[in-house]
């Protein structure tokens, strides 16, 4: 069973707070990373596909890093907006095609 | 691009009965997931069709859970004799190839009474 595992579970933050969650996952055989935002009543939208050592991508505010050797992504939120407050998951794709989601780190930002 | 779209977006029944689930991917996907979300968990893999063809299903998929996508367009989700334990959100997603992101629906949440 691969193991994902996410943190913190849950943040707290104020608006204009900069703020980053970790992701693990085993390193074997790994393929890429997905990074998905999850807004309460709507569907997960993603984010990042990441796939090489090193990688960093952006997207607005929203930054991330990968280390495939380690098996680790951070997840960068530069400024917190009320508007961000969602859940973040992260789910590495290895060769067996499909998808391992963490529990996901729940993010509300208050104004 | 329409989107996804999941149909019926809840579902209360009784135990013991059948429910069926509809998922519509992005037209131009040939690849559909299942995945079944329980509170405080993420989404957690059922089944994966490439075009009409099935390639794998979870072990979490028992005998009362079947899933079909004829013509490799829309795919349906069937448990059969539910139990409480099926209780859950079940998101359905699409892509265009292996490593394209997922595009989900907004999922159908089962009740089960």
């Amino acid at each position: 069973i691969l193991n994902v595992e996410q943190s913190p579970q849950s943040l707290h933050v104020q608006e204009g707070d900069s703020t980053n969650f970790t992701c693990s996952f085993p390193s074997s055989n790994f393929y890429a990373l997905h990074w998905y935002r999850w807004e309460t009543a709507k569907s997960p939208e993603a984010l990042f596909v990441m796939t090489l050592n090193g990688d960093e991508k952006k997207k607005g505010r929203i930054s991330a890093t990968l280390n495939t050797k380690e098996g680790y992504s951070y997840l960068y939120i530069k400024g917190s907006q009320p508007e961000d407050s969602a859940t973040y998951l992260c789910a590495p794709f290895y060769n067996t095609d499909k998808l391992i989601f963490g529990t996901g780190t729940r993010l509300q930002v208050f104004p | 691009d329409t989107g996804v779209s999941q149909d019926p977006r809840h579902k209360i029944t009784k135990r013991g009965q059948n429910v069926t689930f509809r998922c519509d991917p992005i037209s131009e996907h040939n690849r559909l997931y299942w995945y079944r979300q329980t509170l405080g968990q993420g989404p957690e893999f059922l089944t994966y069709f490439q075009n009409e063809a099935q390639l794998e299903k979870s072990r979490l998929l028992s005998d009362r859970f079947s899933a079909e996508r004829p013509k490799g367009s829309f795919s349906t989700l069937e448990i059969q004799r539910t139990e409480q334990g099926d209780s859950a959100m079940y998101l359905c997603a699409s892509s265009r190839a292996t490593n394209q992101p997922q595009h989900f629906g907004d999922g159908t949440r089962l009740s089960i009474l």
